[in-house]
């Protein structure tokens, strides 16, 4: 069972509609949790990370469910430009490596 | 701004040859990591290094050496290449865990299509 696992999608949404995706862990000792943004042929970047509390950035909803061991990520009003890969990444800690997920496919069309 | 550098975007190597892909970062991070990324496959960790001269194997080794000399640069090497070592290579950095900063972020260089022949 890989570590960190995500629905590939693609997603394939109108602009302005919202869309959530999950992303669940194996390791009840997790401690921390991220979601990064690769666009097409490009490196993954920091999209924002992800607090036992939930937090928003603008458009932009991430929540982490400790008991069901699993993160989320919420795009409100997409934009074409939310057109991405999104990575979800896992660290333990204790460890230098954090996991990442296969990631999942998101376009926006018009 | 942190700043992560890879020596070549684009690099077309046959069969056999020996090549080195070499990353340098400006923020004096301790951590470096290589991966490599294929479609369906995700990234996978080919090695790390949490210090200068220390290295750590990750996932898919095999095939693969690194080099770090010097702290900001972190060199992986293809011994002698072979086609299914065709991929995109990318490098990250990272502070060091339990420093105390809240965030484990991992800063990636714009990564190098390395395609043998």
């Amino acid at each position: 069972r890989k570590e960190v696992e995500q629905d590939p999608g693609p997603f394939n949404v109108p602009e302005g509609a919202t869309v959530a995706f999950n992303c669940t862990y194996s390791n009840s000792a997790s401690q921390s949790f991220f979601w990064y943004r690769q666009d097409c042929r490009k490196e993954p970047k920091l999209l924002m990370s992800v607090y036992s509390s939930g937090n928003e950035d603008g458009r932009f909803t991430a929540q982490l469910n400790r008991a069901s061991q699993y993160i989320s990520l919420l795009i409100r009003d997409s934009k074409l430009s939310d057109s991405a890969t999104y990575l979800c990444v896992v660290g333990s800690g204790g460890s230098y490596i954090p996991t990442f997920g296969r990631g999942t496919s998101l376009i926006v069309h018009p | 701004d942190v700043k992560v550098t890879q020596s070549s975007r684009y690099l077309v190597k046959r069969t056999g040859e020996k090549v080195f892909l070499e990353c340098v970062q400006d923020m004096d991070h301790e951590n470096m990591f290589w991966y490599r990324q294929d479609p369906g496959l995700g990234l996978r960790l080919i090695y790390f290094s949490y210090d200068v001269k220390m290295k750590e194997k990750g996932d898919i080794p095999e095939g693969y050496s690194v080099s770090r000399e010097k702290k900001e640069r972190f060199s992986l090497i293809l011994e002698s290449a072979s086609t299914n070592q065709t991929s995109m290579y990318l490098c990250a950095s990272q502070w060091k865990v339990g420093r105390g900063r809240k965030e484990e972020t991992q800063y990636f260089g714009p990564g190098t299509r390395l395609l043998v022949l």
